[in-house]
């Protein structure tokens, strides 16, 4: 059965900063892994989707890699800005079926004007 | 674009009552996910569906049930409320089961 962690849990940092976000997973037999951003109240929106076959994924001042090997993947945010305070989920898709997402908690990320 | 629209948005029930909670989806995905997040906590599976008509359990499916007539439509049903389904539930859906999946914007319950 897949287990996501992601440490930290909570993270403040100040505006500008470079930071990584980090999720680790058990099965290494992941089919993809997705970083989502959520703010308070809302929904779920997608960040960056990275397939087996890649190492990485990038959008704008996001970068996601993926080790497989490892059982690890980074978010790493660029320049950061009080717009990117929220929660960061990263949850992995493993087994080749349709049963859905193993979601890690989330890291909680503030960033200080 | 709608996208996945989940309906209502918040709703308090008392213990033992009944409820539906609405996913609709309009960009003619197969696939689609009922999962729960409860405070602190990742999301959890519950239910999902690769198609009208067919349906299986996720990793907590007890006390919900759930039907896929449409593509469009799924939802989920709470028989006899318990304290313990207080949460927020989010439903979502895919095109495939390695693309990208699009969230609705949760329903938020609370059980008294």
């Amino acid at each position: 059965k897949q287990e996501v962690t992601q440490i930290p849990a909570a993270l403040s940092v100040p505006e500008g900063e470079n930071l990584v976000l980090n999720c680790s997973f058990t099965d290494s037999a992941i089919y993809n892994l997705q970083w989502f951003r959520q703010d308070p109240g809302k929904g779920l929106t997608s960040l960056l989707l990275i397939q087996s076959s890649q190492r990485e994924q990038t959008s704008g001042r996001l970068n996601a890699s993926l080790d497989k090997s490892s059982g690890r993947s980074t978010l790493y945010i660029a320049a950061s800005q009080p717009g990117d305070s929220a929660t960061y989920l990263c949850a992995g898709h493993s087994g080749g079926g349709a049963d859905g997402l193993t979601f890690g908690k989330g890291t909680h990320l503030i960033i200080q004007p | 674009n709608a996208g996945v629209t989940q309906t209502p948005k918040f709703r308090i029930l008392k213990i033992g009552q009944s409820m539906t909670l609405q996913c609709a989806q309009d960009m003619n995905h197969n696939y689609m996910y009922w999962y729960r997040q409860d405070p602190g906590m990742g999301l959890k599976l519950i239910y999902y569906s690769v198609g009208a008509g067919i349906t299986d359990k996720g990793e907590v499916p007890n006390g919900y049930n759930v039907s896929r007539s449409t593509t469009e439509d799924f939802p989920l049903r709470l028989e006899l409320a318990a304290p313990s389904q207080t949460s927020v539930y989010f439903c979502a859906s895919s095109p495939g089961t390695v693309i990208a999946a699009f969230f609705g914007q949760g329903t938020r319950l609370t059980v008294v």
